[in-house]
């Protein structure tokens, strides 16, 4: 049973555009959503994070939205550039279980120069 | 070196092998993890050690076995695999199991079985 879907599964965008990558989950119990960023050969790494008492987080060019009533939350890359292609995954995790994930099926980001 | 390190980063194994994979963090965390990546599939967890009790079994089946001699060390000895269990399998650590903290992958082995 998928508790987190992601969409796209594949997503092309030109240099300095928006990429635009969305979560839903099912568990209410969840309290913490990341997003891993994976290049190929390399294993995921943390890229930002947010917690559901702000509906929006900031680092840089990446930014998180989270929609607590809807069980949304999503990341947008402002300023996309061909360095960003990778793979994204976005994950949850609950006080009940601790640093124990569960990840998105992942989002294969272009971008194209 | 630092992070997460696993070794062997390849490796090709007959369904008869005995194999295992290694894994060594340098973070002082006090939780690991073996994840298991299939294309076009989520990270599925495997199992996941603190303070090198294991915590979690996700259902995993008995030709995996995992050992973690201490919180720096995890192994994943592999016997009579399977082809569908061809897939990249991550190890990753944590500062603790309770927590909601950042968990740090390592590269990964790429299992192939044959």
């Amino acid at each position: 049973q998928q508790q987190v879907k992601q969409s796209p599964q594949s997503l092309i965008v030109q240099k300095g555009g928006i990429s635009i990558i969305n979560c839903a989950y099912e568990n209410t119990a969840f309290d913490y959503f990341p997003w891993y960023q994976q290049f190929p050969g390399k294993g995921p790494a943390l890229l930002i994070a947010i917690r559901p008492d702000v509906s929006e987080k900031k680092e840089g060019r990446f930014t998180i939205s989270f929609n607590k009533s809807a069980k949304q939350f999503s990341l947008h890359i402002m300023d996309s550039q061909p360095g960003d292609s990778a793979t994204y995954f976005c994950a949850a995790s609950g006080e009940t279980s601790g640093s124990r994930l569960t990840f998105g099926e992942g989002t294969q980001l272009t971008v194209n120069p | 070196e630092t992070g997460v390190t696993q070794t062997p980063r390849h490796l090709v194994m007959g369904m008869t092998n005995k194999k295992s994979l290694k894994c060594e963090q340098h973070l002082g965390h006090n939780a690991m993890y073996w994840y298991k990546q299939s294309a076009k599939k989520p990270l599925e967890l495997m199992f996941v050690y603190n303070f090198k009790e294991q915590t979690e079994n996700n259902s995993v089946p008995s030709r995996f076995s995992p050992e973690c001699p201490n919180s720096s060390h995890l192994f994943l000895h592999l016997h009579t695999l399977q082809p569908e269990d061809s897939a990249l399998y991550l190890c990753a650590s944590s500062q603790g199991w309770t927590q909601n903290t950042e968990a740090f992958f390592g590269q990964g082995t790429r299992l192939t079985v044959v």
